[in-house]
């Protein structure tokens, strides 16, 4: 039972539009959300987190909006960059990112074209 | 932010042989460390999880004879992946356990011929 579901394995966006990356999960019990940037052949890079108790969390072209009711979450990156291009990750924890293992789900390919 | 280190970075071994990884953390004590396999096109499989000072907790269908885990000190935990087999080649990552996440390291390649 997949429990952090990405259903999308890739995306193709033109440079400087947006990426909008979704994640969704089933386990109530998650309360912290992280996104991880992964190259080829490295290991994965924290991106940005968001807590349950909130909705939004912004860091520069990357935002994070989470919904509860619909145990969905998703990443915005704007604009997006050839850089951005690499696979991203979502998890999942309880008790908080550094309680609980990471639950990870199949990443989603992102390809920005210049 | 905090860094992870894995040592070595690529390793192609025979058939039957003994590899062991290293995984440092290098900024900040980690009590806790987690070992990670992923395969290709699927997402990262947690193998086990890595204490400090006690045994290392594995994920069902991980064997605990074949992968050995030590956790000997807050910055340093190995992965030994004893008699290894083709079917181990895979890439390796470990994460250590942060104030306000887990920080991954860069990864192993394991080809085993």
């Amino acid at each position: 039972d997949q429990q952090v579901k990405q259903n999308s394995p890739s995306l193709s966006v033109q440079e400087g539009r947006i990426s909008i990356l979704n994640c969704d999960y089933t386990n109530s019990m998650f309360d912290y959300f992280l996104w991880y940037k992964k190259y080829p052949a490295e290991g994965p890079t924290f991106l940005i987190s968001i807590s349950s108790i909130k909705d939004k969390n912004e860091d520069g072209r990357f935002t994070v909006f989470l919904n509860k009711s619909a145990k969905h979450l998703s990443l915005h990156i704007v604009p997006s960059q050839p850089g951005d291009s690499a696979v991203y990750f979502c998890a999942a924890s309880n008790y908080g990112g550094s309680q609980g293992n990471l639950i990870f789900g199949k990443g989603t390919k992102l390809s920005v074209k210049p | 932010g905090a860094v992870v280190s894995q040592h070595p970075s690529r390793v192609i071994c025979k058939s039957g042989t003994s590899v062991k990884i290293e995984c440092r953390s290098l900024d900040f004590q980690a009590t806790t460390m987690f070992w990670y396999r992923q395969f290709p096109k699927k997402s990262l499989m947690l193998m086990a999880t890595s204490n400090e000072g006690s045994k290392a907790t594995y994920e069902q269908g991980v064997e605990k004879d074949k992968f050995l885990i030590n956790h000997a000190s807050l910055t340093l935990s190995t992965l030994t992946v004893t008699s290894a087999h083709p079917e181990d080649s895979s890439f390796y990552i470990c994460s250590a356990r942060g104030p306000t996440s887990q920080f991954f390291g860069p990864g192993t390649r394991l080809t085993v011929l």
